[in-house]
């Protein structure tokens, strides 16, 4: 059912640096492509989303890069904060059909 | 508390035993959805429903699950005759349009635990 695959499992970086998860898709009838966040014990929440008529998309700190061609898309978190600290995941979907990458455990060291 | 509620948020049961978990959306939200989280995966999605009717149910993991809209208000999942591979996460989400034209909003999930 992984039609999404997302890389890297997990990740460190420095406060302030930059994080950066990749993700890949393989069904071309995805149209909506979500990143969502995940503290522990709580419920994923939408972070970002794109369509694929456009190859960027900032909110604040968080940019979204998209490559139609490549059918690969990317999430980016500028000066990364402790409070980042989470697991996030890709998605995309076609309808009511979302499917979700398996995560990546980003920890921002102080 | 306006958001996506579920109960209950721990359930721990005997293989063979039957569960039911229930899911509140919120209020004005006719799409309801049904995932499954296990350790260190995303979310795998498991049925929807538009208002009381379910439009996919293919995706169920086994007869043994089974998900009620009765009134297209809240839902439930049940799991009959659990198994230990049962233990996971499951996650309700509800949404005012289909999940491609806006944001899912997720409960905070009932964990199953099969002994």
């Amino acid at each position: 059912q992984q039609q999404v695959k997302q890389s890297p499992q997990s990740l460190i970086v420095q406060k302030g640096g930059i994080s950066i998860i990749n993700c890949a898709y393989e069904n071309t009838a995805f149209d909506y492509f979500p990143w969502y966040q995940q503290f522990p014990g709580k419920g994923p929440a939408l972070l970002i989303a794109i369509r694929p008529d456009v190859s960027e998309k900032k909110e604040g700190r968080f940019t979204i890069s998209f490559n139609k061609s490549a059918k690969q898309f990317s999430l980016h978190i500028m000066d990364s904060q402790p409070g980042d600290s989470a697991t996030y995941f890709c998605a995309a979907a076609e309808n009511n059909d979302m499917r979700f990458g398996a995560g990546t455990r980003l920890t921002v060291k102080p | 508390d306006t958001g996506v509620s579920q109960n209950p948020r721990h359930k721990i049961t005997k293989r063979g035993q039957n569960v039911t978990f229930r899911c509140d959306p919120i209020s004005e939200h006719n799409r309801l959805y049904w995932y499954r989280q296990t350790l260190g995966q995303g979310p795998e999605f498991l049925t929807y429903f538009q208002n009381e009717a379910q439009l996919e149910k293919s995706r169920l993991l086994s007869d043994r699950f089974s998900a009620e809209r009765p009134k297209g208000s809240f839902s439930t999942l049940e799991i009959q005759r659990t198994e230990q591979g049962d233990s996971a996460m499951y996650l309700c989400a509800s949404s005012l349009g289909s999940a491609n034209t806006g944001e899912l909003f997720f409960g905070e999930g009932s964990r199953l635990t099969v002994l």
